[in-house]
């Protein structure tokens, strides 16, 4: 069975610190792995992706991931937050079914950026 | 860009009544998705769809919800006998083959 744990429900954080979202992950098979932003009222957002390669992943406005096998964790880090980053992440893992996808999100990260 | 589109926003029903939830889906996709988010939980998988034919459903998917493919670009999700369990933001999905998936905004349903 696959499951996605994000350990901390709410990460409370100043602008301009560093910030790291914990995301590990269990699966008996491969699978990909992403990280989705939700801000309020709004849907879900591809920050970024492994799918394949090397084990750190550049995403969108500034956020990174690294994929640790070893430690089947895939945490979310942006080295300087902005009080626009104040949102719901969503660590998701697919698994291939046949020819499509399917996912298992986190329960999700609250990241609220102080000023 | 090309986006997933859902409607309509928000959708307030009473119980008991039958509700369609309507997507768009990105044109060249070929696998289709409905998930839901119950306030405050994490977003669970309902349905996939492809081939015009449900690829796996999750428990929650029961018989009082459908999904339908009627005209080559709408994808709809029917629950024909709504709950006040059902009260939750239903997203839409889709993708290409071993890709990740684009999300719509999501419809935001209310059962009272």
């Amino acid at each position: 069975a696959q499951s996605v744990t994000q350990l901390d429900s709410q990460v409370p954080v100043f602008e301009e610190a560093p910030v790291e979202l914990r995301c590990n992950y269990s699966s008996s098979v491969s699978v990909y792995l992403f990280w989705y932003v939700q801000y309020p009222n709004q849907g879900l957002q591809l920050l970024l992706k492994y799918l394949s390669g090397s084990t750190l992943v550049k995403g969108i406005n500034g956020f990174e991931a690294e994929f640790n096998k070893s430690q089947t964790s895939f945490h979310l880090r942006k080295p300087s937050v902005h009080i626009s980053d104040t949102a719901e992440y969503f660590c998701a893992v697919s698994l291939a079914i046949g020819n499509f996808n399917k996912f298992y999100f986190g329960s999700g990260t609250k990241l609220n950026v102080k000023p | 860009e090309p986006e997933v589109t859902q409607t309509p926003s928000h959708q307030v029903t009473q119980m008991g009544q039958e509700v369609i939830l309507r997507c768009v889906p990105i044109s060249n996709h070929l696998y289709f998705y409905w998930y839901r988010q119950i306030l405050g939980q994490k977003v669970e998988f309902l349905v996939s769809f492809y081939n015009n034919e449900i690829s796996e459903k999750s428990e929650i998917f029961d018989d009082q919800f459908s999904v339908e493919r009627p005209d080559g670009s709408n994808f709809t999700l029917k629950i024909r006998s709504t709950k006040l369990e059902d009260s939750a933001m239903y997203f839409c999905a889709s993708s290409e083959a071993y890709t990740e998936a684009f999300f719509g905004q999501g419809t935001r349903l209310t059962v009272v």
